[in-house]
């Protein structure tokens, strides 16, 4: 069974560092990732979406997938206090989503 | 558009209660997912549907049962509500497949007494 390990944190910067977020993944076979942001008491929300290896950039967020390594990373620049949040990452392949736990960032203003 | 919504947001229920709670959306998306959420376990997967009248189990299905007669609705009954039900419940649709971005709705926080 597909697994996907986080992290749960709290990962704690301060605000205008870099945050980074890891993802490690057991299907060799997985192709992409998807990472969901979830703030305190509210629902997950589709933030990034990456497929075949390199990074991926959408403003200050970029993602980093490696195949060989087995593992998907989230980078956060510049961070922001409005950043703080719960970040999931979520394996396709042919099955149903398989989301990780979660890692919990808190920026300190 | 009010996207995918969910009722009740809130809900308290004692143990061995029928609940039912309710998943709508507005997307005619295909796929729409039932999921739970609990500290130190993440998201899980309880049913998902990939169309009316499709459903197939998910990671935790005991105690729980779908259905969907329509593409807009996705019904989640919990048969005889136990206290390990008590847990924040995640509807979630996609367009394109069960390995494709999900779209969750608001969440329902259950209580089992």
């Amino acid at each position: 069974q597909k697994e996907v390990e986080q992290n749960s944190g709290p990962l704690s910067v301060p605000e205008g560092a870099i945050a980074s977020l890891n993802c490690t993944y057991s299907d060799r076979g997985s192709q992409s990732f998807f990472w969901y942001r979830q703030y305190s008491g509210k629902s997950p929300e589709l933030i990034m979406f990456i497929y075949s290896n390199g990074d991926k950039e959408d403003g200050r967020f970029t993602a980093q997938l490696n195949k060989a390594s087995q593992y998907v990373s989230l980078l956060i620049r510049d961070s922001q206090p409005s950043d703080s949040a719960t970040y999931l990452c979520a394996d396709p392949g042919n099955t149903p989503l398989v989301f990780g736990k979660g890692t919990r960032l808190s920026v300190i203003a | 558009d009010a996207g995918i919504t969910q009722s009740p947001r809130y809900k308290i229920t004692e143990t061995g209660r029928q609940v039912t709670l309710m998943c709508h959306q507005t997307w005619s998306h295909s796929y729409m997912f039932w999921y739970r959420q609990d500290l130190g376990h993440g998201l899980r997967l309880i049913y998902y549907s990939a169309a009316a009248d499709i459903t197939d189990k998910g990671e935790v299905p005991d105690g729980y049962v779908v259905s969907r007669s329509k593409t807009e609705n996705f019904p989640l009954t919990l048969e005889s509500a136990t206290r390990s039900q008590t847990s924040v419940y995640f509807c979630a649709s996609s367009e394109a497949g069960p390995s494709y971005e999900q779209y969750f709705g608001p969440g329902t926080r259950l209580t089992v007494t």
